[in-house]
């Protein structure tokens, strides 16, 4: 079975600055993938950034990059130069690889709130 | 052009009637999904269509029954509906590639 825990709840963090939102993982599959999600408050489901477990480089898009370390089983998340536009609910989750079985198993989710 | 799209965006109706949420999506993948996401903001697979055919049913009640009449359409049907079936339910769609598209959502409120 795969899990993915989230610690953060709720985090804040001033504008322009970096944030770390926290995602470890547990699996026994051999091969998996890593995603993040983004969720505004309008409820729709935005794909950011994914890992694969045997990517040799950690994944970058934009702002957006992916601090995976395989050993700890983590694969935090990582915004630069935050924006206003960026407080939304995160998601963390983990696909496995199976046949058929794309499925995502999601973490609770990290609120993240931008001050001004 | 939408790739995943669901419809009704909202649904709102009384308990113990029966109703269906359609999905389409255009982007030519194998595999559509359908994940409900509870008042707590938790996402949890319900089922997993791969070429119209049923792979995951993850233990949700009888009384949801997913159809696919072909590769670009999953829909769920909920009979008898419950207080407990009030959430916002997401259809999406990957194929092998690392992404998976989630429609808008539709938010289901039983009264």
């Amino acid at each position: 079975a795969q899990k993915i825990t989230q610690t953060q709840p709720g985090m804040f963090v001033q504008e322009k600055e970096a944030v770390t939102l926290d995602c470890t993982y547990d699996t026994s599959d051999p091969s998996y993938g890593l995603f993040w999600y983004k969720q505004p408050s309008s409820g729709e489901m935005i794909f950011l950034i994914y890992q694969g477990s045997y990517d040799q480089q950690n994944a970058t898009e934009g702002r957006y990059s992916l601090n995976f370390q395989k050993a700890r089983k983590s694969a935090n998340l990582v915004i630069s130069a935050s924006q206003l536009g960026d407080s939304a609910m995160y998601f963390c989750a983990m696909r496995g690889s199976g046949a058929g079985s794309y499925q995502l198993t999601f973490g609770k989710g990290t609120k993240l709130s931008v001050i001004p | 052009d939408t790739a995943v799209s669901q419809t009704p965006k909202y649904l709102v109706t009384q308990m113990g009637n029966d109703k269906s949420i359609k999905c389409e999506q255009n982007l030519g993948h194998d595999t559509m999904y359908w994940y409900k996401q509870d008042s707590k903001k938790f996402l949890k697979i319900m089922f997993s269509y791969n070429n119209k055919e049923l792979i995951i049913n993850e233990t949700v009640p009888n009384r949801f029954s997913p159809k696919s009449p072909d590769k670009a359409h999953l829909n769920l049907h909920i009979n008898s509906l419950e207080l407990g079936d009030s959430a916002v339910y997401f259809c999406a769609s990957s194929q092998v590639g690392p992404e998976q598209f989630f429609g808008p959502g539709t938010r289901l409120t039983v009264l």
